[in-house]
């Protein structure tokens, strides 16, 4: 299986703030890594896949980056309401494995 | 509006067996590959099931593999997921998702709980 591992597992951040998260594979995945969004007691929700694309109604704050085996979401000008756990998956091959999950928290 | 609804979770004692439901609506459920996903309290996500739109593929994460049996019914536009020999490491919400064709999983039910204990 392919593992993902995701850096920070977790930050503190004000609203405002440039916030970088980072994924990396095991091995190569091309594009095929998506990102989402969870709050506590909800579903995630995703907010990029094949790396870069914007899923529809996502805000343009968030965007993402790279390929082969490292990754980031950017999210460009904290907002209060993306405090939540980011998660990366893969999508290259089966199993889909996700990375452990990184959650942003108000400083 | 695109919604899923799962159903089904509950307390289960080790052995023994549930059944879930996703209910599907607002999109063209005979066209889309669905997929289960899990989240064991307090951890990460955990794909364990796909199955193609014609009902024809699906696959199974090897911790659920021979246990656990994913189908669907495109006329009743539902998606279901029967587990057996349950066990305790099985607790976790249960998500039903929509697969996006280009990657990732457009849309997420709001869950189910299942609790595996004696």
């Amino acid at each position: 299986d392919i593992q993902m591992t995701q850096s920070p597992s977790s930050l503190s951040a004000s609203v405002g703030d440039r916030v970088i998260i980072t994924c990396r594979a095991s091995q190569s995945i091309s594009s095929y890594l998506n990102w989402y969004q969870q709050k506590p007691g909800k579903a995630p929700k995703l907010l990029i896949y094949a790396a870069s694309s914007l899923h529809s109604g996502v805000p343009s704050r968030f965007s993402g980056s790279g390929s082969g085996t490292d990754f980031t979401l950017t999210i460009s000008g904290l907002q209060p309401e993306d405090f939540a756990t980011y998660h990366c998956q893969q999508s290259y091959s089966a199993p889909q494995t996700f990375g452990q999950g990184t959650k942003v928290e108000i400083k | 509006e695109v919604e899923l609804v799962e159903s089904g979770g509950g307390l289960v004692q080790p052995g023994g067996s549930l059944r879930l439901s996703c209910a599907a609506s607002g999109f063209t459920f005979s066209n889309s590959d669905m997929n289960w996903v899990r989240q064991a309290p307090g951890k990460g996500l955990q794909w364990i099931s796909y199955i193609s739109s014609s009902n024809s593929i699906n696959y199974y994460a090897d911790s659920v593999k021979g246990r656990f049996t994913i189908s669907r019914d495109n006329a009743k536009n539902s998606l279901y997921l029967q587990m057996n020999s349950l066990r305790d490491e099985d607790t976790a919400v249960y998500y039903c998702a929509k697969d996006l064709e280009v990657g990732g999983f457009e849309y997420w039910g709001q869950g189910t709980l299942v609790t595996v204990s004696s």
